[in-house]
């Protein structure tokens, strides 16, 4: 049982330009949602994060949507640069319960 | 920083022998540490939760005799495969947080990857 599906396993998006992830959920009591990076041969670092309670937010040139009706969440970065090319992790919990992961957007970002 | 090693990063073992994965935190103390799963193409799955000095606490479907984890200090959890099959073969990442922070401020390790032939 999936409850956090990344259904893009790749994206490729030109230097400069924006990029947009995005993960869908199944489990309503899910209320704070998370983005990892990941580079090769290193582990997943904290990207951005969303509380159910906000529909934005917003760090520099990341920002997470949430659309609760939706059950949708989306990473949106501007611009893109080459040093974003990574692996980006959804992640979901449940009143402080652990996190369960997407399967992992591959993002390349072409000079 | 935060930063949390394994060891080994990859290891090869031979069906029925047993391997031991390390998990550190190199510059904080851990009072909880988890142990995650990854199969190819797939998400990172729970296995279990350890705090330091207390028996771990397994997710469903996760064999905790053929699993043990065993977190004897702040700084060090390890996770042993025992008896290890071709099925067990897959990326296995752990993660520690520090004491006072909420479940979502994990750090996590690079992972390592086990072969089981």
């Amino acid at each position: 049982d999936q409850q956090v599906k990344q259904n893009s396993p790749s994206l490729s998006v030109q230097e400069g330009r924006i990029s947009i992830l995005n993960c869908d959920y199944t489990n309503s009591m899910f209320d704070y949602f998370l983005w990892y990076k990941k580079y090769p041969a290193e582990g997943p670092t904290f990207l951005i994060s969303i509380s159910s309670i906000k529909d934005k937010n917003e760090d520099g040139r990341f920002t997470v949507f949430l659309n609760k009706s939706a059950k949708h969440l989306s990473l949106h970065i501007v611009p893109s640069q080459p040093g974003d090319s990574a692996v980006y992790f959804c992640a979901a919990s449940a009143l402080g319960n652990k996190l369960v992961f997407g399967a992992g957007t591959i993002l390349r970002v072409k000079s | 920083g935060a930063v949390v090693s394994q060891h080994p990063s990859w290891v090869i073992c031979k069906s029925g022998t047993s391997v031991k994965i390390e998990c550190r935190s190199l510059d904080f103390q851990a009072t909880t540490m988890f142990w995650y799963r990854q199969f190819p193409k797939q998400s990172l799955m729970l296995m279990a939760t350890s705090n330091e000095g207390s028996k771990a606490t397994y997710e469903q479907g996760v064999e905790k005799d053929k699993f043990l984890i065993n977190h004897a200090s702040l700084t060090l959890s390890t996770l042993t495969v025992t008896s290890a099959h071709p099925e067990d073969s897959s990326f296995y990442i752990c993660s520690a947080r520090k004491r006072g922070q909420g479940i979502y401020e994990q750090y996590f390790g690079p992972g390592t990857r086990l072969t089981v032939t």
